[in-house]
């Protein structure tokens, strides 16, 4: 089956502490990014990957890192999380990044809560 | 740069009430246009999409037609459904290398029996 998955599904942490998102996807996809949803604010593009170890930021990349090491896996990394980092963040793959109508695959979401 | 507007919600409605979600767009150049849907618990979903002006997309009873003369691709469904409660997202893609889907900030729909 072709999916996107992210773990984890719910994390709680506390400020300053690093922690990993990760992010997989099992269809040869050349692109990948991340995405945080906020209330009021829609989605937002954190970074994103044209493909293996070519990243780039996307509209909100401040308290970020990631890295693409290998084509399926594009793991998102808060060096020092703070409280303005609670969100949803989903990550995205995509195939053919040169062509604009081809469909995103979604992870089921992460839901961050920095205290 | 680009955007999308998306009429607020929450939208309640009854069990086969006609459905109408209205999105409108700002872009340079010639974007593809998507719906996706979010159902609670879940990631988003592509549910429908068009590539140019005039294209029709559609899929599980749901339409949306791209009209480049009003900046349009309103989301309608002749009979909803309880199971059609989600989050519906309205997006676009920029032209040029970056994938990024541009957001509208979803209308949320609830379908009482």
């Amino acid at each position: 089956e072709a999916q996107v998955t992210q773990n984890p599904r719910y994390l709680i942490t506390v400020t300053g502490k690093k922690l990993t998102v990760t992010c997989s996807q099992n269809m040869n996809h050349e692109y990948m990014s991340w995405y945080r949803q906020d209330p009021g604010l829609g989605l937002r593009q954190i970074y994103y990957s044209m493909n293996v170890e070519v990243t780039d930021k996307g509209d909100v990349p401040e308290g970020y890192k990631v890295s693409r090491k290998e084509k399926r896996n594009f793991p998102l990394i808060l060096e020092s999380p703070s409280p303005n980092q609670t969100s949803l963040y989903f990550c995205a793959s995509t195939a053919y990044p040169g062509q604009p109508n081809t469909e995103a695959f979604f992870g089921q979401g992460t839901r961050l809560t920095v205290v | 740069g680009d955007s999308v507007t998306q009429m607020e919600g929450p939208v309640t409605l009854s069990e086969e009430a006609f459905l109408t979600i209205n999105c409108t767009y700002t872009a340079t150049g010639y974007p593809s246009l998507f719906w996706y849907v979010q159902y609670p618990g879940e990631g988003l979903q592509l549910l429908l999409k068009a590539t140019k002006a005039d294209d029709k997309g559609s899929n599980k009873g749901f339409e949306a037609t791209y009209r480049k003369e009003t900046t349009s691709f309103h989301l309608e469904k002749g009979s909803v459904q309880v199971s059609d409660s989600a989050v519906y997202f309205c997006a676009l893609t920029e032209a040029g290398n970056n994938r990024k889907l541009i957001w509208g900030l979803g209308t949320s729909l609830a379908v009482n029996p």
